[in-house]
């Protein structure tokens, strides 16, 4: 099957802080990633969409200064939530296309708890 | 836009009973239909999906139909198990698989006593 990971799985910071949170696919490349937010008892809602090398797209309202996505390599996307605050917490999850049978494949998500 | 509205839950089922989740869409195309499941400590697994109207999708024993005349993609499964125990999403996309934007809804619990 095709896997993609993610890391951490939890995190507790203080507010102001940054966080990083990593999306691998670990037996496949994914040009396109995408990156998703869940609120408790809500969708996902799509955040931005990742391809490799390119700027990522974010979604109408998500501000792409506070969420900053790096997607440097076929495997690789980086989630940034830069100076967290309590509104920022959240469940984020990624996902990875398989271009073989363009096919999204998610993550476990990770969730955030910001202080 | 486009959305997805299904069934809320906790459902709570017993081993071995009928199993149906709704989930209704709009949308101003023609959308791709799905259903992903997400056990507990795991990603979403896409369960099955359905890429025009009137295909029904199928996998473990699970069923849907794409019925365009009601907007709907209903769940069903006959006889279900405690490891069906998980929570199920409907989505929808505007590209026949799901390389694109997934849009989903809010999802559903279901927990099967043994």
């Amino acid at each position: 099957g095709a896997v993609v990971s993610q890391h951490p799985s939890r995190v507790i910071c203080k507010s102001g802080t940054s966080v990083k949170i990593e999306c691998r696919s670990l037996d496949f490349q994914a040009t396109t990633m995408f990156w998703y937010r869940q609120f408790p008892k809500q969708s996902l809602m799509l955040m931005a969409t990742s391809n490799e090398g390119s700027k990522a797209t974010y979604e109408q309202g998500v501000e792409k200064d506070k969420f900053l996505i790096n997607h440097a390599s076929l495997t690789l996307s980086t989630l940034t939530v830069t100076s967290a605050h309590p509104e920022d917490s959240s469940f984020y999850i990624c996902s990875g296309v398989r271009d073989r049978d363009e096919t999204q494949y998610f993550g476990p998500g990770t969730r955030l708890l910001v202080l | 836009g486009d959305s997805v509205t299904q069934m809320e839950g906790p459902v709570t089922l017993s081993e071995e009973a009928f199993l149906t989740i709704n989930c209704t869409y709009t949308a101003t195309g023609y959308p791709s239909l799905f259903w992903y499941v997400q056990y507990p400590g795991e990603g979403l697994q896409l369960l099955l999906k359905a890429t025009k109207a009137d295909d029904k999708g199928s996998n473990k024993g699970f069923e849907a139909t794409y019925r365009k005349e009601t907007t709907s993609f209903h769940l069903e499964k006959g006889s279900v198990q405690v490891s069906d125990s998980a929570v199920y999403f409907c989505a929808l996309s505007d590209h026949w698989s799901s390389a694109s934007k997934i849009i989903f809804g809010s999802g559903t619990r279901l927990s099967i006593r043994p």
